[in-house]
C-alpha cells in the first residue's frame, strides 16, 4: 500500500497546547498535503510541502517533511477548540507528467478541550 | 468564486438500486477526482476524470462508473448497491497536470444504503 499512516490515531489535549501529528509513507512522492476534517464532512486542505521541501509554515501550522525517513509531521502551535477535528496526511504520487492522485491514511483525531 | 459543489448532500437508497451523484468543480478547474469514504477511514481514490475520459481509477469494481461532461462536471453512478457502499462520497477538483497545487474537495455526498 502507498497509503500514508497518522500517528498517532486520536490526540487529546488542553487550549494552548501544541499538537503534533505524523505521517508515515512507503513509495516516493511528488509532494505530501495535509487536510482537516470536521464531523465527516469534506475536506479542507491546510498545506502542501514538496518533496523538494523540509519544511513548511502557514498560520499556526507547521509541516515538515523528511523524504529520507519518508516521514512528515504536523504542528499546530497555541490550539484552539475551534481545531478539534480529524487529520489527514495524503501523499501526492504521480505516474507520468499528468497522472496524479491522492493516497489517504485513516486520520489523527485531535480534540481540543476549553 | 465558488469552490467544489456536490449534490445531493444526504442519500437514502435500498440494496440493488443505483445511484447517481454530482460535481461541479471549482471555477477553473478542469479535473474531477471521486474518492470514497467509509467511516473511520480515510478516503479511498475511486477514479478521475479529465476531457470527459476516465484517466485512472483506483480499485473498485465496474459497479462503479462515472462520467464527465462539456462544462467539466462530473457524475458518480453506483449500480446494484451493497450495504458495504454507505459511506460518504467526496468530489475533488484539480487542473490537469499541475504537480503543485491542492486538490479542493466538495462537502461530500453521504449515502446510506439499507
Amino acid at each position: 500500500s502507498q497509503q500514508g499512516e497518522e500517528d498517532p490515531q486520536a490526540l487529546s489535549i488542553q487550549e494552548g497546547e501544541n499538537a503534533t501529528m505524523n505521517c508515515s509513507y512507503k513509495t516516493s512522492i511528488n509532494n505530501l498535503q495535509w487536510y482537516r476534517q470536521n464531523s465527516g464532512r469534506g475536506l479542507v486542505h491546510l498545506i502542501l510541502i514538496r518533496s523538494n521541501e523540509r519544511e513548511k509554515h502557514s498560520g499556526r501550522l507547521r509541516v515538515t517533511l523528511d523524504t529520507s525517513k519518508k516521514s512528515s509531521s504536523l504542528l499546530i502551535t497555541a490550539s484552539r477548540a475551534a481545531d478539534t477535528a480529524s487529520y489527514f496526511c495524503a501523499t501526492d504520487v504521480w505516474r507520468g507528467s499528468t497522472l496524479g492522485r491522492l493516497y489517504f491514511g485513516r486520520g489523527t483525531q485531535l480534540t481540543v478541550w476549553p | 468564486d465558488a469552490g467544489v459543489t456536490q449534490s445531493p448532500t444526504h442519500l437514502i437508497k435500498t440494496r440493488g438500486q443505483q445511484v447517481t451523484l454530482r460535481c461541479s468543480p471549482k471555477s477553473g478547474h478542469d479535473t474531477v477526482s471521486w474518492y470514497q469514504q467509509a467511516l473511520g477511514q480515510g478516503p479511498q481514490f475511486i477514479f478521475q476524470y479529465y476531457e470527459e475520459e476516465e484517466r485512472q481509477r483506483g480499485n473498485f469494481p465496474d459497479r462503479f462508473s462515472g462520467h464527465q461532461f462539456p462544462n467539466y462536471s462530473s457524475e458518480l453512478n453506483v449500480n446494484a448497491l451493497l450495504l458495504g457502499d454507505s459511506a460518504l462520497y467526496l468530489c475533488a477538483s484539480s487542473i490537469w497536470g499541475d504537480r503543485n497545487y491542492g486538490y479542493t474537495f466538495g462537502s461530500g455526498t453521504r449515502l446510506t444504503v439499507v
